[in-house]
């Protein structure tokens, strides 16, 4: 089985900052990562598939890097409303695993 | 518009039974795979079970294989999850996800969730 790490697991940050959260997986995914925002009581939100692809809908200040093991989640200037928990997953291969969950805080 | 609506969750005793269902509107649900994904109390997101079009290739998490059941009526546009000798540890809000047609394997659009709680 693929285990998904996150870091960090908070961040505290400022509205206008820029928010970088990190994921690896265990083993090579080439680029099968999704990333997921969620909100306390709301249903999660994809914002990124295949590690880069920005999913419709999504704000342009979301983005997401990486291949292999190694990938990044960068909000370019943090919303209000984007203070939430975030996921990565992968889709390599089954069980689909998820990582531990950033929490984005008001600093 | 997509909307994906679960029920059926509440409180069950250890070794009982419950069955999930998710109503599925605003798009044609018989066309896509569909999954379970739940979150224990305070915990992260777990992946727990998904199934094909036609229902006939599942998939399953080792923690609820034989225990748990995936299922659709493509009739009825639901998506079921039948639970079978629940445990304390398969207490949490489930969630109904639609798999990103295209790109397998990522849930693009989900459910609100619904509690499932496993006491005495």
């Amino acid at each position: 089985d693929i285990q998904m790490t996150q870091s960090p697991s908070s961040v505290s940050a400022s509205v206008g900052d820029r928010v970088t959260i990190t994921c690896r997986a265990s083993q090579g995914i080439s680029s099968w990562l999704g990333w997921y925002q969620h909100k306390p009581g709301k249903a999660p939100k994809l914002l990124i598939y295949a590690a880069s692809s920005l999913q419709s809908g999504v704000p342009s200040r979301f983005s997401g890097s990486g291949s292999g093991t190694d990938f990044t989640l960068t909000i370019s200037s943090l919303q209000p409303e984007d203070f939430a928990t975030y996921y990565c997953q992968q889709g390599n291969s089954y069980p689909l695993s998820f990582g531990g969950g950033t929490r984005v805080e008001i600093k | 518009e997509v909307q994906l609506v679960e029920s059926g969750g509440g409180l069950v005793q250890p070794g009982g039974s419950l069955r999930l269902s998710c109503a599925a509107s605003g798009f044609t649900f018989s066309s896509d795979w569909m999954h379970w994904v739940r979150q224990a109390p305070g915990k992260g997101l777990v992946w727990v079970s998904r199934i094909n079009t036609d229902g006939s290739s599942t998939v399953y998490a080792d923690s609820v294989k034989g225990r748990f059941t995936i299922s659709r009526d493509n009739a009825k546009n639901t998506l079921y999850l039948q639970m079978n000798s629940l445990r304390a540890e398969d207490t949490a809000v489930y969630y109904c996800a639609r798999d990103r047609p295209g790109n397998n394997y990522f849930f693009d659009y989900w459910g609100q969730g619904t509690l499932v709680t496993v006491s005495s």
